[in-house]
Parts: structure tokens; C-alpha cells; sequence
């Protein structure tokens, strides 16, 4: 059980918009840290997409949006593309725990 | 580029030892925490522990705290990660990552290629 929770999948068709949440706590995102998003493509490492809550990592196109509200964020992706199919991390930091804390992965299905 | 590169996979026997690698390079080793992230085969990530090359200082996460070692030896840019005994629950894709730091707060980034270690008798 993840500390922070992703809905385990999400799909929309080419060009719909689709978002991913990402619930956290009182002691992690509602305590006011950050949170970063990482995309894993099939077969391949995780990379970052969203640092800091909603800044795009260098290069990334601006279909790709981040939010964070109260104890929960939310990444969001307008004009779905095929090669958007991936899993979906969020990452925040935890003061109970003291350490990172991953979400527990959406997989985006591109119909 | 900054980029990080791991090791290759490995195929261990239960209870054998294991030290994988993790090469920085195109920034300052030292000037970053180098952290560890186990996926297991179809699972999520998990974090495992984080090491500071410049003096070597070392988290664990409570879920790997004597499970593994971390270590890292900044004459060559690179950490390890250490089992001392497998099991075959051991057995995972293994990512290092860069911790970056900027504006009071920190996120990962880049990623390793991954390490798979398979541990079967």
C-alpha cells in the first residue's frame, strides 16, 4: 500500500485529455512538499516530467501539466498521443516516514 | 550530458553476495546525493536508501535498513549497492538515481539504465 495513491489506470483516445491523481496526506503533500512526476515508458528506465508541483523537465512539450492542491496533485495531458502510453509515478516527500515516498504507478492506456 | 550508468544485469544463487554499480558523470559527483529505487517485476518503485559521495554520509529507508549496503567511492564517481546474502525475493530491476537539489527543495533526475538481478538456485 503506497503512501501516496495513483488510480492504478487511466485511458482516453488520440488528441482527448486524460489526468492522473495522485492523494496524499497531511504529512506529505498537505504538509506543503513538493511533488515531482516521472514517466516510464515499456521496457525503460523512469524520467523525470514534472519537478516542483508543475514545471516541465527540459524539453518536454506543454501537453504535459502539473497541480497540487491541499493533499493531493494531479498531472494532466491534453492532445493524447500513442507514444504517451506509459506509467505514471508521483513522488513527494514524507515527514512521518521521514524519507520518499513514490505513488503507486498509473498505467495510461491510449485507445 | 549528465547521465548515469549502471552495471549490467546479473544471475545470482540464493544466499550469494552482490555489489552493483552506478558511474556518474558530466556534473560534480560529490555535489549530489545518489539515491537507489527497486522496482520488482510488474510492481511500482520503491525507495531504498541514499548516500552523499563527498563524505559518504548514508539513509536508509526502514523497509531496507540492513537488508543492503550503500557505498559509494567518489575517486571513481560511483555508488554500489550491496547484498551480502540474497534471497530470492531479491530478485528486481535496481535504478540509481541523482537526487537534485535546487530552490530548497529536491526532485530525481537523471535515472540509471536499471540493473536487473535475477537471484534463482
Amino acid at each position: 500500500q503506497s503512501v501516496l495513491t495513483q488510480p492504478p489506470s487511466v485511458s482516453g483516445a488520440p488528441g482527448q485529455r486524460v489526468t492522473i491523481s495522485c492523494a496524499g496526506s497531511s504529512s506529505n503533500i498537505g504538509a506543503g512538499y513538493d511533488v515531482h512526476w516521472y514517466q516510464q515508458l515499456p521496457g525503460t528506465a523512469p524520467k523525470l516530467l514534472i519537478f516542483v508541483n508543475n514545471n516541465r523537465a527540459s524539453g518536454l512539450p506543454d501537453r504535459f501539466s502539473g497541480s497540487k492542491s491541499g493533499t493531493s496533485a494531479s498531472l494532466a495531458i491534453t492532445g493524447l498521443q500513442a507514444e504517451d502510453e506509459a506509467d505514471y509515478y508521483c513522488q513527494s516527500y514524507d515527514s512521518s516516514l521521514s524519507g520518499v515516498v513514490f505513488g503507486g504507478g498509473t498505467k495510461l492506456t491510449v485507445l | 550530458e549528465v547521465q548515469l550508468v549502471q552495471s549490467g544485469a546479473e544471475v545470482k544463487k540464493p544466499g550469494e553476495s552482490l555489489k552493483i554499480s552506478c558511474k556518474g558523470s558530466g556534473y560534480s559527483f560529490t555535489s549530489n546525493w545518489i539515491g537507489w529505487v527497486r522496482q520488482m517485476p510488474g510492481k511500482g518503485l520503491e525507495w531504498m536508501g541514499i548516500i552523499y559521495p563527498s563524505d559518504s554520509d548514508t539513509r536508509y529507508s526502514p523497509s531496507f535498513q540492513g537488508q543492503v549496503t550503500i557505498s559509494a567511492d567518489k575517486s571513481i564517481s560511483t555508488a554500489y549497492l550491496h547484498w551480502s546474502s540474497l534471497k530470492a525475493s531479491d530478485s528486481a530491476m535496481y535504478y540509481c538515481v541523482r537526487r537534485y537539489y535546487a530552490s530548497g527543495t529536491y526532485w530525481f533526475d537523471p535515472w540509471g539504465q536499471g540493473t536487473l538481478v535475477t537471484v534463482s538456485s
